[in-house]
């Protein structure tokens, strides 16, 4: 199962917003689109699941455009709190299979 | 959301030991949990997938008799590491598939494995 691709780290300051962008150019007809974000030392936390065009929770937004070959997740108004290691994972069938991940570090 | 437990959270055992790490559905009920590994700076490493009342599949390089894994009952699923030495140190995950959303899974806190 191919991974996906995303970038190895990025810098932001508190209250601006974060964008990563997640490529999975094979994805398949019923791959949805997942991301989860970890801590150190502890196991990954859902953040947010798409097929395709926008979805929005409390924590972020997820942009799908139509030939689904990418994403991007976005987070408003990073704190703190939210330095840590994000992942895109394409949902296929019963396996999440987890690529090198985004190490986001938000200064102060 | 979904609560999935691990235990212990953290073990430190000798060469050549064995050690059980539980993995736990709180409030829910999980017919499939799913092991993963992960060593320092790297990302997570699927070993197997447990299925309740059945055998594991193992992914390809996990010795199955190394990690053995038993899932009794729709909550409980348990990976041993047998003979365990110390390139087996790392931080061991499981997960447990929800029953809402497409493939949501909900994972444990970890367990950190030192072997000495």
């Amino acid at each position: 199962l191919a991974k996906t691709t995303q970038p190895i780290s990025m810098d932001s300051y508190e209250g601006q917003e974060v964008n990563i962008t997640c490529s999975h150019n094979n994805i398949a007809t019923n791959d949805y689109i997942t991301w989860y974000q970890q801590f150190p030392s502890q196991g990954p936390r859902f953040i947010i699941q798409g097929y395709k065009t926008k979805v929005t929770n409390e924590v972020a937004s997820l942009f799908i455009p139509a030939d689904r070959k990418s994403s991007t997740l976005s987070l408003p108004r990073v704190s703190l709190s939210d330095t840590a290691v994000y992942y895109c994972l394409k949902a296929a069938g019963n396996k999440l299979t987890f690529g090198g991940g985004t190490r986001v570090l938000v200064k102060p | 959301g979904a609560v999935v437990s691990q235990h212990p959270s953290r073990v430190i055992c000798k060469s050549g030991t064995s050690v059980k790490i539980e993995c736990r559905s709180l409030d829910f009920q999980a017919t499939t949990m799913f092991w993963y590994r992960q060593f320092p700076k790297q990302s997570l490493m699927l070993m197997a997938t447990s299925n309740e009342g059945s055998k594991a599949t193992y992914e390809q390089g996990v010795e199955k008799d190394k990690f053995l894994i038993n899932h009794a009952s729709l909550t409980l699923s348990t990976l041993t590491v047998t003979s365990a030495h110390p390139e087996d140190s790392s931080f061991y995950i499981c997960s447990a598939r929800g029953t809402g959303g497409y493939n949501e899974q909900f994972f444990g806190p970890g367990t950190r494995l030192t072997v000495l």
